[in-house]
């Protein structure tokens, strides 16, 4: 079935250390996402590929960065993680082509998660 | 800038009641989706609507959108205690690169009492 995974679904690390986590999609979709979510909040837009393009959003910290080396793959990568990066990570892609209009081809699919802890 | 309220937060109600939950967004946009979310887990899309009038309908959810009004509802009939979670609405506009973004509402916590 086609899909969105993430690896590793639960990700420990310490103050300060560096941690990269994984997403993957077997739907060749053209944009990929990667939202952080805290304990009871809403989910909030990091930044996203379309196709190789990245776009951040304004108010994502530098500690935060992204690379997908090609269409299946993208990765979040924090620099120096900190207490208050402790959060649920969702990848999330969508279709998109370049012109579409109309229909529901542009709903967002969800990854898993990536549960991430901060010592 | 895009702003999204859902109410209520907090909602619990009694097995086969019926309810309504509201998400008003501040400025036009594409489309409106509504995810479910259960603890500790991603979110599941639910129903898009595409259109002013629209509504779907799958099993006891039912979401209706009125985009003069700014308003989309997700209507719950005769719950059952599987409806128990989080329910977020999301609005979706177009943004550089020509890719759509969701911006979420906070969220509403259903739980659904015997």
């Amino acid at each position: 079935d086609a899909m969105v995974i993430q690896n590793p679904r639960y990700q420990v690390t310490q103050f300060g250390k560096p941690v990269t986590l994984s997403c993957s999609q077997t739907l060749n979709h053209n944009v990929m996402y990667w939202y952080q979510q805290k304990s009871s909040q809403a989910p909030k837009l990091l930044f996203h590929y379309y196709d190789k393009d990245f776009n951040n959003e304004a108010d994502t910290p530098d500690n935060f960065q992204s690379r997908r080396p090609n269409t299946s793959f993208c990765f979040l990568d924090i620099r120096s993680p900190g207490l208050g990066d402790a959060a649920m990570y969702l990848c999330a892609t969508s279709r998109d082509p370049p012109g579409s209009s109309g229909g529901a081809g542009d709903t967002q699919y969800f990854g898993p998660g990536t549960r991430l802890t901060v010592l | 800038e895009l702003k999204v309220e859902q109410n209520p937060l907090f909602l619990s109600m009694q097995e086969g009641k019926n309810y309504t939950i509201y998400c008003n967004y501040s400025t036009t946009s594409d489309r409106l989706y509504w995810y479910r979310q259960d603890p500790g887990k991603s979110l599941e899309s639910l129903f898009v609507l595409l259109s002013n009038g629209a509504v779907k309908q799958e099993g006891r959810l039912m979401a209706s959108l009125d985009t003069k009004a700014r308003l989309s509802t997700l209507h719950i009939t005769a719950a059952v205690h599987d409806l128990s979670a989080t329910y977020f609405c999301a609005v979706q506009r177009f943004s550089s690169g020509s890719a759509r973004q969701l911006t979420f509402g906070s969220g509403t916590q259903l739980t659904v009492l015997p």
